[in-house]
């Protein structure tokens, strides 16, 4: 079928920690992959996209790459920050919409 | 400015009564959604269209009603049929069908029914 699992939260980390929020999916042929950012009371932004393997999209310091041989699409910033505290969501283009996972909640401490 | 509006931010209902939340776009594209979000589960694909006067079941789509007449706009309305209707409403458009383009979303509204 066609799915993404992403890791459970609420991940809670340090100011200028590192992060890794892993993200995989199932499916056939070559989907497109994304990483959606939800703050409070708002409705999701894009992050950042892929659109075929081996392919690393990044913003705002925040990087994923296209893993095909292992079906992820894990989400990494190298220095976290307070602003960055919000709900993040792993999804993939299926042939007429876009499937989510059930989203991690990131708390980043001063 | 392009982009998304849903109106309105918040909606207090009695039970029973139906309710329809407002989508419109700007942004010239064919495909819109609606999605559904409860604490913990992340988003649930409600209806979909590709195009205008045609539209898909999503995953959760009993007791919701949508229409397409215009391609700027993709109303839901949420009847008295749907068990439990509070929640965070986000619809969303994307240029093209197919999933490969990313989809941009409203603010979405939050619906409480008393």
């Amino acid at each position: 079928g066609n799915s993404v699992t992403q890791m459970e939260g609420p991940v809670t980390l340090s100011e200028e920690a590192f992060l890794t929020i892993n993200c995989t999916y199932t499916a056939t042929g070559y989907p497109s992959l994304f990483w959606y950012v939800q703050y409070p009371g708002e409705g999701l932004q894009l992050l950042l996209k892929a659109t075929k393997a081996d392919d690393k999209g990044s913003n705002k310091g925040f990087e994923a790459t296209y893993r095909k041989e292992t079906t992820s699409f894990h989400l990494e910033k190298g220095s976290v920050q307070v602003s960055d505290s919000a709900v993040y969501f792993c999804a993939r283009g299926v042939s007429d919409k876009i499937i989510f996972g059930k989203g991690t909640r990131l708390h980043i401490l001063p | 400015d392009g982009g998304i509006t849903q109106s309105p931010k918040y909606l207090f209902r009695k039970e029973g009564q139906n309710v329809t939340l407002s989508c419109e776009q700007n942004l010239n594209h064919d495909a819109m959604y609606w999605y559904r979000q409860d604490p913990g589960q992340g988003l649930r694909l409600i209806y979909y269209s590709q195009i205008v006067n045609d539209f898909q079941k999503g995953d959760i789509a009993e007791g919701y009603s949508v229409s397409r007449e215009k391609k700027e706009s993709f109303p839901l309305t949420v009847t008295s049929a749907q068990k439990n209707p509070t929640a965070f409403y986000l619809c969303a458009s994307s240029m093209e069908v197919g999933g490969r383009t990313e989809a941009f979303f409203g603010q979405g509204t939050r619906l409480t029914v008393v």
